[in-house]
């Protein structure tokens, strides 16, 4: 099932924040967010296991909330370099391995 | 080696064409998935092969047959496309197949069937 993503599109200016949410109906095993620049692959920023645990990478952090089945992505003092499609993806188990549905995605402009 | 390898990067087939799609990583990730991404659409899950042995289809048209010859090669036969199966496709591995892990992905085969 695919989780549901919001906002679907935010502008920022350098050095502003945003959050970026996250949420599904169906019990999860763990959170991932990946960032995507136009014409390139996604790219893997982290991940958040079941446990209500917050993880960081540089100015980008996350939370999980098990209870609500909500992730949310926190981005700081935005850079240009930020831009691109945040995708956040659950990840359930499905027949035999585990499979990973990423939502509809947040598309991110800083400008300067 | 950190990376996943697809060729080609770009494609182009008619209707009636045979081609290949090409993954390798060697990183000794267990976990090896093929996904189609429409531009401004995420990713979708078309298969998941654990351990070389495919486990997940995700009711994937056979016209595309997707092939684990070792642990570090997928390959994604295609035939007779349509075509609205112009897409980029993204092949992606993970060290587990139990989850837990994140994804690396390909930059991806960019086909346009005509």
């Amino acid at each position: 099932q695919q989780p549901v993503q919001s906002p679907q599109a935010v502008i920022l200016r350098e050095g502003e924040d945003a959050v970026i949410n996250c949420s599904s109906s169906k019990a999860l095993y763990s959170v991932h967010w990946y960032r995507q620049k136009h014409g390139e692959a996604p790219v893997f920023l982290m991940i958040l296991l079941k446990g209500g645990e917050q993880k960081g990478h540089e100015k980008i952090s996350a939370s999980f909330n098990e209870k609500k089945q909500q992730s949310s992505l926190y981005l700081t003092a935005s850079q240009l370099s930020y831009s691109g499609t945040y995708f956040c993806g659950t990840e359930n188990s499905g027949a035999g391995s585990y499979q990973l549905t990423f939502g509809k995605g947040t598309k991110l402009s800083v400008i300067p | 080696d950190t990376e996943v390898t697809q060729t080609p990067k770009h494609l182009v087939m008619g209707m009636t064409n045979k081609k290949s799609l090409k993954c390798e990583q060697h990183m000794g990730h267990r976990a090896m998935y093929w996904y189609k991404q429409k531009a401004k659409k995420p990713p979708e899950l078309m298969f998941v092969y654990s351990y070389e042995k495919l486990s997940i289809n995700e009711s994937v048209p056979s016209r595309f047959s997707p092939e684990c010859p070792n642990s570090s090669l997928l390959n994604l036969h295609l035939h007779a496309l349509q075509p609205e199966d112009s897409a980029l496709y993204l092949c992606a591995s993970s060290p587990d197949p139990d989850g837990g892990y994140g994804y690396t992905f390909g930059s991806g085969t960019r086909l346009t069937v005509v």
